[in-house]
């Protein structure tokens, strides 16, 4: 069984379009990360989550939204997609302070 | 503010030799402490991580981390590395405070390993 799994795997859309990231665990964690890689390999957080709170950086465009509909799952929606936003985005999840275990990736590509 | 510094961008080691792949961090108390692994086209595996306690660590794949709180260090080794173990390795912090922990990067290591 996938711990953290994403979908989709790669997503190719145009410049303005709205897309979403889907990102499920099944380790019965209590909070959920995005991160973004860029194209140097840079990792940064884009949000944490859990049933209490959620925690946005500050750097991240407030086109991006998480959204979750238990706590099992954290999508994660962006709205008029930018070239800027092309990147590797992971799922991650942990209970509270302990390791974080990331899903395989999704490839956004906007053309 | 939370840093972390992978000063190796690239390292090349052969086949068989021993591997140490440096991490320094910049934090006002000891954070909790993780090293990434990532292969080409791949998610981040955990390799070890360091909470407290004994300070040198033990994680998958033959791996192990010392915590060196005088040099805000945590080294990775390994002393026989695989053809396998080609890939980009991440260093990690979070604050360690309950609570979501964001975790924080540094830029990665690429090890690339010649037969």
């Amino acid at each position: 069984d996938t711990a953290v799994s994403q979908t989709p795997k790669y997503l190719v859309t145009q410049m303005g379009n709205d897309k979403s990231i889907k990102c499920e665990q099944n380790l019965g964690h209590d909070t959920m990360y995005w991160y973004k890689q860029d194209s140097k390999k840079f990792l940064k957080i884009m949000f944490s989550y859990n049933n209490k709170e959620l925690i946005i950086n500050e750097t991240v465009p407030n086109r991006f939204s998480p959204k979750s509909p238990d706590k099992a799952h954290l999508n994660l929606h962006i709205n008029s997609l930018e070239l800027g936003d092309s990147a590797v985005y992971f799922c991650a999840s942990s209970q509270e302070t302990g390791a974080q275990f990331f899903g395989p990736g999704t490839r956004l590509t906007v053309l | 503010a939370q840093s972390v510094t992978q000063p190796d961008i690239h390292i090349t080691v052969s086949e068989g030799a021993s591997l140490e792949l440096r991490c320094n961090y910049s934090y006002g108390a000891t954070p909790y402490l993780f090293w990434y692994v990532q292969s080409p086209g791949q998610g981040l595996q955990l390799l070890l991580k360091y909470f407290s306690g004994d300070t040198l660590v033990q994680g998958i794949k033959g791996f192990e981390a010392e915590f060196k709180r005088s040099q805000s260090s945590f080294n990775l080794r390994k002393p026989s590395v695989h053809w396998s173990d080609a890939a980009e390795y991440f260093c990690a912090v979070t604050p360690g405070q309950t609570g979501a922990n964001n975790l924080f990067f540094g830029t990665g290591t690429r090890l690339t390993v010649i037969p």
